[in-house]
């Protein structure tokens, strides 16, 4: 079972940031937060990656909170491109077996 | 351009007729997987290899085959299709245990199998 709890579904006015929050309230000390994206059936695309401190790159950005039993990513001026699911994950660095749950549904709204 | 490429992206198939789906990487990554999606039950790994010739059994093996004979390659078989395994399929690689720069998934484009 995937260990973290997404909203199934969120809309966005294009050009405002998207805030989309993910629960992780059993993360070992151990597991990062990544975030992937997928748009319609395309393969699922890498976004952005974190342990405890605050992540940027140029995609989006990482929130997350000191006790890492949270994390929110940032897409800070949504598009109707960004229009996908978004899946926030917790695995180990070194650990190549990731589970995916059913993410996030992101409407980016015209 | 770094990739990973699934061939075909398409393949309607009947049941029984052995079937190949190929996926190759050009980033020297040591670890490949294969995943199926389905509707409800989002994405699920089949098989899994961490280097050439070590290959491992993910949720949902069953039906399926692999082989990793080069660092590339990465094919996911199946023997004796069956309409249950009509699915879209992903094949994803990284960097793999141990290393630092393991900085995600690359997934292939997908293949939409069908079997009749």
């Amino acid at each position: 079972d995937a260990k973290t709890t997404q909203p199934p579904s969120m809309d966005c006015a294009e050009g405002r940031a998207a805030n989309l929050p993910c629960n992780h309230s059993t993360i070992s000390g151990n597991e990062y937060v990544y975030w992937y994206r997928q748009i319609h059936s395309q393969g699922p695309q890498y976004i952005i990656h974190g342990l405890k401190n605050n992540e940027t790159n140029e995609m989006a950005s990482l929130i997350i909170t000191e006790d890492r039993k949270s994390s929110t990513l940032i897409l800070p001026h949504a598009t109707l491109r960004d229009t996908a699911v978004y899946y926030c994950i917790v695995s180990p660095r070194r650990d190549d077996k990731i589970i995916f749950g059913k993410g996030t549904r992101l409407h980016i709204l015209p | 351009e770094a990739q990973v490429t699934q061939n075909p992206r398409y393949l309607i198939t009947v049941t029984g007729k052995k079937l190949t789906v190929t996926c190759s990487q050009n980033m020297n990554h040591e670890y490949m997987s294969w995943y199926r999606q389905d509707p409800g039950l989002g994405l699920r790994q089949i098989y899994y290899s961490m280097n050439v010739e070590v290959t491992d059994k993910g949720d949902v093996p069953e039906g399926y085959k692999v082989s990793r004979k080069e660092k590339r390659n990465f094919p996911l078989i199946l023997e004796s299709p069956s309409p249950n395994q009509t699915s879209l399929y992903f094949c994803a690689s990284s960097w793999g245990l141990g290393s630092d720069l393991n900085y995600g998934y690359t997934f292939g484009s997908g293949t939409r199998l069908t079997v009749v």
